[in-house]
């Protein structure tokens, strides 16, 4: 089955300076590679999602790149927040058994210090 | 925006026994799903649902759990006899399409097992 590998597993920047989140996948049929912010007490939230087809994806401050030959996908945050701190998983779906499966990794606990 | 909701949002419950956890998916939503997070862990698959019958089980998912649409709005999550290893938080996702894209997570069910 799949395996979704993340790092770093905590990440502490400076307010305004930029964090890059990193993870690898297993499965090479996996083609859709969501992003989830997940704050204190709430559930993962959809933040920005990039297709295999795509090398990145932009949405003002986050971008996404994938690298399908190395299996490999990074999420960059610029100008970090103070909002910006929170649990952030990565993940990959792919197609098997009839259903499109989706593999988080272990997350990444991000603090952007004032 | 559409949210999907969860009840209770804390659940204590003895060894042993009995739990049933609810999930209002967003109305125009065809795929239903349970998560599993441990404290401090990774987001896990339990299964999905799709035209009131189950799509894909993980490992995780055995005897001991069950999910039911008992009706047109409600996704429920049984587990017949809580073992203390069940303690964890509980998320309820929903999406249009199958294949992860567009998940909408709940904020979760805090499952204590005593």
């Amino acid at each position: 089955g799949e395996n979704v590998e993340q790092h770093p597993s905590t990440l502490s920047v400076q307010e305004g300076d930029s964090a890059v989140i990193k993870c690898t996948y297993s499965d090479s049929a996996s083609n859709y590679f969501p992003w989830y912010k997940q704050e204190l007490g709430k559930g993962p939230q959809l933040i920005i999602d990039i297709r295999s087809n795509v090398g990145e994806k932009k949405d003002q401050r986050i971008a996404v790149t994938l690298n399908k030959t190395a299996k490999h996908f990074s999420l960059h945050i610029t100008e970090t927040q103070p909002e910006d701190s929170a649990v952030y998983f990565c993940a990959a779906s792919a197609y098997s058994g009839g259903y499109q499966k989706v593999t988080f990794g272990t997350g990444t606990k991000l603090q952007v210090i004032p | 925006e559409p949210e999907v909701t969860q009840t209770p949002s804390h659940q204590v419950t003895q060894m042993g026994q009995e739990v049933i956890l609810r999930c209002v998916p967003i109305s125009n939503h065809l795929y239903f799903y349970w998560y599993r997070q441990i404290l401090g862990q990774k987001v896990e698959f339990l299964v999905s649902f799709y035209n009131n019958e189950i799509s894909e089980k993980s490992e995780i998912f055995d005897d001991q759990f069950s999910v039911e649409r008992p009706d047109g709005s409600n996704f429920t999550l049984k587990i017949r006899s809580t073992k203390l290893e069940d303690s964890a938080m509980y998320f309820c996702a929903s999406s249009e399409r199958a294949g992860g894209y567009g998940y909408t997570f709940g904020s979760g069910t805090r499952l204590t097992v005593v």
